[in-house]
């Protein structure tokens, strides 16, 4: 497959416990995004990497939250002691480079639940 | 501060009638302005996108948007809506000095009616 893939696409949590979700982005893309898509919501940028360079963690919610990339290729986001909400559809992101000119390309999401 | 609007939450149009989704946005410096759909089921997947010249851009699937920067607006537009259009749409900005990362409007849902 040539696109962006998340693993798991569904994933039911008890409030308490940590999560992680997996991206494998596009191969060759320099540049992985996380956003989180709160029901009926627009996308809220989390997280962004780009090759070996600090990554831009500007939009975290908190410090439950964290991720991390190696290299190029995959990336997880981790969340630790999930509250109720928590509960949201994350999306994966990559583009060619690191800069506005470029397109991201998307991956299906993982939906979140936290009971 | 940056943001996106889109004033519509939720629009329904016949098949074959006319269609427009306002975007309007705030942001500092020159943007970059993105329109993606979502799909049930689906991933996110850009319609069409503006970054400099001409302000009319095409996209795919028929639709085009015209960037107004005296009205801060990226509106999309189709002449023809399809019963397959039927989706979540989502404008979306970025710049050169937010590295890539985007802001993105709550999204119209559209409905298409028979």
């Amino acid at each position: 497959g040539a696109g962006v893939s998340q693993s798991p696409s569904n994933k039911v949590t008890e409030k308490g416990k940590d999560v992680e979700l997996r991206c494998d982005p596009i191969s060759g893309h320099t540049a992985l995004y996380w956003y989180r898509q709160r029901l009926g919501q627009g996308l809220e940028f989390l997280i962004y990497f780009q090759g070996n360079s600090a990554p831009d963690k500007s939009g975290l919610p908190s410090d439950r939250f964290s991720a991390e990339r190696t290299g190029e290729s995959v990336s997880t986001l981790t969340i630790q002691r999930t509250q109720q909400e928590d509960s949201a559809v994350y999306l994966c992101a990559s583009s060619l480079r690191l800069a506005g000119g470029y397109e991201q390309y998307f991956g299906p999401g993982t939906r979140l639940t936290v009971t | 501060a940056q943001s996106v609007t889109q004033p519509d939450i939720h629009i329904t149009v016949s098949e074959g009638a006319s269609l427009e989704l306002r975007c309007n946005y705030s942001y500092g410096a020159t943007p970059y302005l993105f329109w993606y759909v979502q799909s049930p089921g689906q991933g996110l997947q850009l319609l069409l996108k503006y970054f400099s010249g001409d302000t009319l851009v095409q996209g795919i699937k028929g639709f085009e948007a015209e960037f107004k920067r005296s009205q801060s607006s990226f509106n999309l537009r189709k002449p023809s809506v399809h019963w397959s259009d039927a989706a979540e749409y989502f404008c979306a900005v970025g710049g050169s000095n937010q590295g890539g990362k985007l802001i993105f409007g709550q999204g119209t849902e559209l409905s298409v009616k028979p």
